[in-house]
């Protein structure tokens, strides 16, 4: 079993959809989570990021964390074309040590 | 500030060549990582560097990887001899104090290695 799972899909929204991604691990030491966006061809960058269980929110997304399921969501509300990209979940056990990555979701969004 | 900076941003080589990839990170930030990115993968850590000594290379396939980072700042990937799988996106990012609350990663755009 793979330390962090995430269904590549890919996921096809309309505009305005909200999108749901997810992440399963299972190291129950994980306590840092974060979602990272990566365009075509360009290096992920971090989206938002969780401590331990609990939900954050910034503007159109909504990170939640339930560590009793080892799960994770991203919500993203009012899809938008610019949303279409690959969202990489990755998690790490403590501050300092490097971030395992899932396989990423690529979301496409029409409008 | 300047993000991280790659080089080059493409390669093709053929099997059994050497190749070298570039990293500057962002000024100040300590920690500097290659990760492996495999099209339709996941980043996978290679190395992890603290100023210019090693703190994770378990997964670096030492046969043929190697990495350096001499003063703490700028850092090299090698590999040699190349395989065919090989071919990825390698991937350098830096952080600023990961002892410190969450390791936020900021990533450079890439390297992209084609194995012929």
């Amino acid at each position: 079993q793979k330390e962090v799972e995430q269904d590549p899909g890919p996921l096809s929204v309309p505009e305005g959809a909200i999108v749901s991604l997810n992440c399963t691990y299972s190291n129950s030491a994980f306590q840092y989570f974060m979602w990272y966006r990566q365009y075509s061809r360009k290096g992920p960058e971090l989206l938002m990021y969780t401590y331990s269980s609990g939900n954050k929110e910034d503007g159109r997304f909504t990170a939640q964390v339930d560590k009793s399921s080892k799960y994770i969501s991203l919500f993203i509300r009012d899809s938008q074309p610019s949303d279409s990209a690959t969202y990489l979940c990755a998690m790490n056990n403590q501050a300092g040590t490097a971030l395992i990555f899932g396989k990423g979701t690529t979301l496409s969004v029409s409008s | 500030e300047a993000g991280v900076a790659q080089s080059p941003r493409y390669k093709i080589i053929e099997k059994r060549q050497s190749v070298a990839f570039w990293c500057n990170p962002i000024s100040g930030h300590a920690t500097l990582y290659w990760y492996q990115q495999i099209l339709g993968q996941g980043p996978k850590l290679l190395i992890q560097f603290q100023n210019n000594g090693v703190v994770d290379d378990s997964q670096l396939p030492k046969d043929r990887f190697s990495a350096e980072r001499l003063k703490g700042v700028d850092s090299t990937l090698k590999i040699q001899p190349a395989k065919l799988e090989d071919s990825a996106v390698y991937l350098c990012a830096s952080s600023l104090d990961p002892g410190a609350g969450a390791n936020v990663l900021t990533f450079g755009a890439g390297s992209r290695l084609t194995v012929l």
